[in-house]
């Protein structure tokens, strides 16, 4: 299946600071990525849909400008958290979809824990 | 709307054991099914898959079969091992983009 990695794999932060999440996809050119948060012991919680070359769509409840996502090139979508608080604390991950448009592959994950 | 429904967890099994993990679903459709399988600290791969009725995902001894008629997508394997302790998450394509409607999740945890 495809690759697909996250840095950094955790981060710890200042409440107030941003932090910048990047996903890449190491052997395939992927035009949409998703992604996600999740909280202990829960499931996944979709936070938005990255499109290459334009705008990400949020989904509802999700705060476009404090998450804010770029998906500058086919392998490469970032996720800023701005002005981090400890509510954001959590474990992000974001996915791609393979080519059969059907099957996504996530990455490790980042675990954010604001102070 | 979409949604999938998981049994609750923790499920505890002795190795060896046989493991059942129930899903069900409602849906629009017949939608593509998946399991995948998150270890701890990890992110979540994918264990198998299924696309249409009656088709079976099977991958490292675990399988599930689609049921449109029960509109369910059990996970099974005959022999857990200790190396199965996870947790499971049961989904389900929800749009033509691909995202994924999740169940909560179900850990198993296997005891040698």
């Amino acid at each position: 299946g495809a690759v697909v990695s996250q840095h950094p794999s955790w981060v710890i932060c200042k409440s107030g600071t941003s932090v910048k999440i990047e996903c890449r996809s190491l052997d395939f050119q992927a035009t949409t990525m998703f992604w996600y948060r999740q909280f202990p012991k829960q499931s996944l919680m979709l936070m938005a849909t990255s499109n290459e070359g334009s705008k990400a769509t949020y989904e509802q409840g999700v705060e476009k400008d404090k998450f804010l996502i770029n998906h500058a090139s086919l392998t490469l979508s970032t996720l800023t958290v701005t002005s981090a608080h400890p509510e954001d604390s959590s474990f992000y991950i974001c996915s791609e979809v393979a080519g059969d448009g059907d099957t996504q592959y996530f990455g490790p994950g980042t675990r954010l824990t604001v102070l | 709307g979409n949604s999938v429904t998981q049994m609750e967890g923790p499920v505890t099994l002795s190795e060896e054991a046989f493991l059942t993990i129930n899903c069900t679903y409602t849906a629009t459709g017949y939608p593509s099914l998946f399991w995948y399988v998150q270890y701890p600290g990890e992110g979540l791969q994918l264990l198998l898959k299924a696309t249409k009725a009656d088709d079976k995902g099977s991958n490292k001894g675990f399988e599930a079969t689609y049921r449109k008629e029960t509109t369910s997508f059990h996970l099974e394997k005959g022999s857990v091992q200790v190396s199965d302790s996870a947790v499971y998450f049961c989904a389900l394509i929800r749009d033509s983009w691909g995202k994924l409607q999740f169940g909560a999740g179900t850990q198993v945890v296997v005891t040698p």
